[in-house]
């Protein structure tokens, strides 16, 4: 099983450049998530996905959009980038019955 | 909503030594209090996690411990090794809801 998988793991912006961070996972989890991770800041809630069809909002959602496309994906959008939004984004995911996250590789994103 | 603060920031202990890292929440509906351990320039693993109903757990060489009452929870790490160096986060959640992170705790075990 390959568990969280997040797509691409590196990526470099222009300020004002749109890109969508794609992330699956394979072990029927309900729920999804979306964190960003700053030094010293640890890692802080953009949206969440309770259970497929609902979203919602996090810790820091303003300049993203989100969506769960079915059971299995869930996407993080930048209609805009910013160079505040330079960061590593990590997708997790987690089931009903065993809260813990498994977490993704994470994507490693630059806005310059 | 919740607030997770988690102390200290940096940790250095000599192996063998013990290693104590807690937190503190502010929302008493919490019952789930997950740690993670984070390698440099990898994803967070869960290594440990206690629901409200329980005091105290214990795996191998890690344990937490949760102080309902005084809203803490501590993680416990004996006889350190070198790759025990890591950074550390503590979370907090009502079931079924997303976790709120510490800001994290960056230990290094020395030789």
């Amino acid at each position: 099983n390959a568990g969280v998988t997040q797509t691409p793991k590196f990526q470099v912006l222009k300020t004002g450049q749109s890109m969508t961070l794609q992330c699956a996972q394979d072990m029927n989890h309900n729920s999804m998530y979306w964190y960003r991770q700053d030094p010293g800041m640890g890692l802080r809630l953009i949206y969440y996905s309770a259970s497929e069809g609902t979203t919602d909002k996090g810790e820091v959602p303003n300049g993203y959009n989100v969506s769960r496309l079915n059971k299995r994906e869930f996407s993080l959008r930048l209609e805009s980038a910013a160079p505040s939004q330079t960061s590593v984004y990590f997708c997790a995911s987690s089931g009903r019955t065993s809260y813990g996250y498994t977490f993704g590789s994470g994507t490693r994103l630059t806005v310059v | 909503g919740e607030n997770v603060e988690q102390h200290p920031s940096t940790l250095s202990v000599q192996e063998g030594d013990s290693a104590v890292i807690k937190c503190t929440y502010s929302d008493s509906a919490s019952n789930y209090f997950p740690w993670y351990k984070q390698e440099l320039g990898k994803r967070p693993q869960l290594i440990i996690d206690i629901r409200s109903n329980v005091g105290e757990k214990k795996d191998q060489r890690i344990a937490v411990t949760l102080n309902k009452t005084a809203k803490h929870f501590s993680l416990h790490i004996t006889e350190t090794q070198p790759e025990d160096s890591a950074v550390y986060f503590c979370a907090a959640s009502n079931s079924g809801y997303a976790l709120n992170f510490g800001k994290g705790t960056s230990l290094l075990v020395t030789p």
